[in-house]
């Protein structure tokens, strides 16, 4: 059973603090990691992307990835109260496999 | 770009009846499409594969003459529910990946069906 988890939170941050959401995943073989937000009622939104060892950033947010540690995570600089929501970690299993299996997400609340 | 379109947003019907969702990309071509479910408080959970030209691929524990599913055309994949129950009500999510299997995977905007 290949499983993602992520702590459900909440995790509440002030107004402009740094945010960390952090992410681990048992299938060794994983070849592709996503977070995603989703507001409560809303489908979920492509934040980033990632598919190698290190960091990659993209405005406010940064990816940071693990695969010895089967390890991902992001961070979210100055943070902003419309960055509350719930984040998703999704991971795709490696080879033709396709599919993403998501975390439950955790629930940011960023207050003002 | 990039938009999958879902329809309807949301959808009430009566116990025993069908529902078709519709699932469009609409500036990219999409031979495989993914359909989820999401309950409240918690993730997402795949119910199937959709690919073009060929029988959906349903995960386990999903009833796959329930869910009817039909991916015609490369822009196009419908789910059914057929005879749906008050247990069927979700938070019904499609999503395609425009770059390619492997890549970003966008999402529909979901519809949220109520069986009364």
């Amino acid at each position: 059973q290949k499983e993602v988890e992520q702590n459900s939170g909440p995790l509440s941050v002030p107004e402009g603090a740094i945010a960390s959401l952090n992410c681990t995943y048992s299938d060794r073989g994983s070849q592709s990691f996503f977070w995603y937000r989703q507001y409560s009622g809303k489908s979920p939104e492509l934040i980033m992307s990632i598919y190698s060892n290190g960091d990659k950033e993209d405005g406010r947010f940064t990816a940071q990835l693990n695969k010895a540690s089967q390890y991902v995570s992001l961070l979210i600089r100055d943070s902003q109260p419309s960055d509350s929501a719930t984040y998703l970690c999704a991971v795709r299993g490696g080879g033709s496999n396709y599919k993403l299996t998501f975390g439950k997400g955790t629930l940011l609340t960023v207050n003002p | 770009g990039a938009v999958v379109s879902q329809h309807p947003s949301w959808v009430i019907c009566k116990s025993g009846t069908s529902v078709k969702i519709e699932c469009r990309s609409l500036d990219f071509q999409a031979t495989t499409m993914f359909w989820y479910r999401q309950f409240p408080k918690q993730s997402l959970m795949l119910m199937a594969t959709s690919n073009e030209g060929s029988k959906a691929t349903y995960e386990q524990g999903v009833e796959k003459d329930k869910f009817l599913i039909n991916h015609a055309s490369l822009t196009l994949s419908t789910l059914t529910v057929t005879s749906a129950h008050p247990e069927d009500s979700s938070f019904y999510i499609c999503s395609a990946t425009p770059r390619g299997l492997g890549y970003g995977y966008t999402f529909g905007s979901g519809t949220r069906l109520t069986v009364v």
